[in-house]
C-alpha cells in the first residue's frame, strides 16, 4: 500500500525562524510525485510547493524549500522567516502517476507562529 | 487568476435526504477530483473524472454518485444521507500542460447532515 506519514501532529515557531515539517512516504513505484498543500483556518487547500522524484535538485518556492532524500523516502518542508501568515495546517500528500489520478495525503501537522 | 469554483458552499440536510455538489473547474482543466475531508482528517479521494469519463475511484459509498458533463464541470451526487456523511467536499482540477499532477482545490462545500 502507498501511504503517507507525519510524525508531527503539532509544531511551534517563532516569527521569523526556521522550521521543518517532516514527512515520510513509502511506495515502489518509480515514478511520482510529492507535495505541500497548506490549509489555513478558511479551509482552503492552497498548493505550496511540488517535487517531481525524478529530479534530484531539491524543490524551492521563495521562503519554501524541500528536503527531499529518495533513498530515504523522506521530504520535508522547511519554511525560513516564518510568519504569521504561515500558521495552518500542512499536509504533506504524493501522486504515484500511471494509472491512479489520487493524491494520497498524511495526516497534517499543525504549524503554529508564535509573535 | 480563475479558481475552481463550487456550489453551495454550505449545505445543511436531513438523514434520509438527497444532495447535488457542483464544481466548475479552472478553464482548460479536463480532469476533475472529489475529495472528502471529515472533522480533524486528511481529504479521502472520492472519484475523479477524466474527459467526462471515470478515471479513477476511491472510497466512494455505493449512495454517493457522480459525473462530469460536456462543459467539464462535475456533480457529485449524495443519496441517504448519514450523520457520517457531514464533512466538508474539494473539488480540484488539473491540466496536464500546466505542471506534472498539480492538483487545483476548490473552496469546498461543508455538508452537515442532522
Amino acid at each position: 500500500a502507498q501511504t503517507v506519514t507525519q510524525s508531527q501532529p503539532e509544531m511551534s515557531v517563532q516569527e521569523a525562524e526556521t522550521v521543518t515539517l517532516s514527512c515520510t512516504y513509502d511506495t515502489s513505484e518509480s515514478d511520482y510525485y510529492l507535495f505541500w498543500y497548506k490549509q489555513p483556518p478558511s479551509r482552503q487547500m492552497i498548493l505550496v510547493i511540488r517535487q517531481e522524484a525524478y529530479k534530484q535538485q531539491n524543490a524551492t518556492e521563495n521562503r519554501f524549500s524541500v528536503n527531499f532524500q529518495k533513498a530515504a523516502k523522506s521530504f520535508s518542508l522547511k519554511i525560513s522567516d516564518s510568519q504569521l501568515g504561515d500558521a495552518a495546517m500542512y499536509f504533506c500528500a504524493s501522486h504515484y502517476g500511471g494509472a491512479t489520478n489520487k493524491l494520497i495525503f498524511g495526516t497534517g501537522t499543525l504549524l503554529a507562529v508564535q509573535p | 487568476a480563475a479558481g475552481v469554483i463550487q456550489s453551495p458552499r454550505h449545505l445543511i440536510k436531513e438523514k434520509r435526504e438527497t444532495a447535488t455538489l457542483k464544481c466548475y473547474p479552472i478553464p482548460r482543466h479536463d480532469t476533475v477530483y472529489w475529495y472528502q475531508q471529515g472533522p480533524g482528517q486528511d481529504p479521502q479521494f472520492l472519484i475523479s473524472f477524466y474527459e467526462k469519463m471515470q478515471s479513477d475511484k476511491g472510497s466512494i459509498p455505493d449512495r454517493f454518485s457522480a459525473q462530469q458533463f460536456s462543459d467539464y464541470h462535475s456533480e457529485l451526487n449524495m443519496s441517504s444521507l448519514e450523520l457520517g456523511d457531514s464533512a466538508l467536499y474539494f473539488c480540484a482540477s488539473s491540466f496536464p500542460g500546466e505542471g506534472p499532477y498539480e492538483q487545483y482545490f476548490g473552496p469546498g462545500t461543508r455538508l452537515t447532515v442532522t
